[in-house]
């Protein structure tokens, strides 16, 4: 079972500020990795999909990098509304498609 | 739209069965893998397991294997999670979601609203 460990588990940060979560892997996945946004009550969303490919719909504000092990996702000028735990997915190999354990991010 | 429709919120004993759906619309139903999430109370999301409803060819976590059965009826767009002996450990939100791409190894475009299954003696 491919192990995705992301840090921190939680940030807490102003507006307009940059935020960077990581996620690495246990093994090398290429660009199989995802990212997803859960606000408290609501089902996750759909961010970034292999690495680094955007979302129809997704703020410009969030990207996402990196291949192999290790994977990045950026928040350029946080804002209120993208306070939420942060989970990233890997659907490289065979089952489990494994999540990250989140990243709480809180707006200071 | 794309849209999954779960069932609504079950509290059920432990030792009981259940049988939870997700109703979709606004795609092709049987061309889309369809997963299950689980979250237990106040922790982070594990995937279950995921069926291509055209031929319902179905993958399962380890973890979950032989505990819970997926399945799916093509004639009605809808996908089933189930228990046949459920245990107090059961006690989570459970999220359907469409797989992405052609192949199990996708990631998920659409949620459900989740379905809260409480055990409890």
């Amino acid at each position: 079972e491919i192990v995705l460990t992301q840090s921190p588990d939680f940030q807490s940060v102003t507006p307009k500020e940059k935020v960077t979560i990581t996620c690495r892997a246990s093994q090398s996945i290429g660009s199989s990795l995802h990212w997803y946004q859960q606000k408290p009550d609501q089902s996750p969303k759909l961010l970034i999909k292999f690495a680094s490919q955007s979302i129809s719909g997704v703020p410009s504000r969030f990207s996402g990098s990196g291949s192999g092990t290790d994977f990045t996702l950026t928040i350029n000028s946080l804002e209120a509304e993208d306070a939420a735990t942060y989970y990233c997915h890997q659907s490289s190999s065979l089952p489990p498609l494994t999540f990250g354990g989140g990243t709480k991010v809180e707006i200071k | 739209e794309v849209q999954l429709v779960q069932s609504g919120a079950e509290v059920k004993k432990p030792g009981e069965s259940l049988k939870i759906s997700c109703r979709a619309s606004g795609y092709s139903f049987a061309a889309y893998w369809i997963g299950w999430v689980r979250q237990m109370p106040g922790k982070g999301l594990e995937w279950m397991g995921i069926i291509y409803p055209a031929d319902s060819d179905t993958r399962y976590s380890p973890s979950f294997q032989g505990q819970v059965t997926i399945s799916a009826d093509k004639s009605i767009s809808t996908a089933y999670l189930q228990w046949s002996s459920l245990k107090a450990s059961d006690t989570a939100m459970y999220y359907c979601a469409r797989g992405d791409g052609s192949y199990y190894t996708t990631p998920f475009d659409y949620w459900g609203q989740g379905t809260l299954v409480t055990v409890s003696s």
